[in-house]
């Protein structure tokens, strides 16, 4: 079975640019949260998705945005992109919102802004 | 805003248990504890997670005190492929939601 999958990879944006990332979740689940990870800290929740509705907010601040397809995928949009938004970010899926269930976390997108 | 506290690395020698400390003060009566690693910058892998009691799977053991303020996950025989920062989380709850609220963790490097 296809475990999380983000795309792209890596990424390279100038300070003030937009990014578009996209996650596709393990086959059926249904709730995808995003996370931000800086270098040498855990990862930091931003948003958390649970049938197409955002279920969870993060201490982001409104340039961050994402939103849940009907099929479960997810994207999580930056606008004016700032030096520290360079992470890495990651996407987790699991089978609902319910606390006993574990997530699974995609290989991330690594994000440079210059 | 952590909910948890760890060490921020630990030894271990190649086939002997690992033991992983994290204290969990604040948690409240209906909150999980779940461990987590993260390999080099590799997306975390989910361990093990508990509320009261102990637990086993085929990875590792979490043990729980009674009072649930603190655990220790244990890696009874370590690899060099566990060599990772291991996280302890306690689940938040923030207006029905819950959400993983991760430190900085302990970094354990298994020495052959």
């Amino acid at each position: 079975d296809a475990g999380v999958t983000q795309s792209p990879t890596h990424l390279i944006k100038t300070r003030g640019q937009q990014v578009t990332l996209r996650c596709s979740p393990i086959s059926g689940h249904k709730s995808v949260s995003w996370y931000q990870q800086v270098l040498g800290q855990g990862p930091q929740f931003i948003f958390q998705y649970y049938e197409k509705e955002e279920r969870g907010r993060g201490n982001f601040p409104d340039r961050f945005s994402a939103r849940q397809f009907p099929n479960y995928s997810s994207e999580l949009n930056v606008n004016a992109l700032l030096l520290g938004d360079s992470a890495l970010y990651l996407c987790a899926s699991s089978l609902a919102q319910r606390r006993t269930h574990e997530q699974y976390f995609g290989p991330g997108t690594r994000l440079t802004v210059t | 805003d952590a909910k948890t506290t760890q060490p921020p690395s630990m030894d271990c020698a190649e086939g002997r248990a690992a033991n992983l400390p994290c204290n969990h003060s604040t948690i409240s009566g209906n909150e999980y504890v779940y461990w987590y690693r993260q390999i080099h910058s590799q997306g975390p892998q989910y361990i093990i997670h508990g509320l009261k009691n102990n637990e086993t799977n085929e990875m590792a053991s979490l043990i729980i005190t009674e009072d649930r303020k603190s655990s220790t996950l244990i890696l009874p025989h370590a690899t060099l492929r566990d060599t990772a920062v291991y996280y302890c989380i306690v689940e938040g709850t923030t207006s029905g939601t819950y959400k993983y609220i991760f430190g900085t963790g302990t970094r354990l490097k298994v020495l052959a």
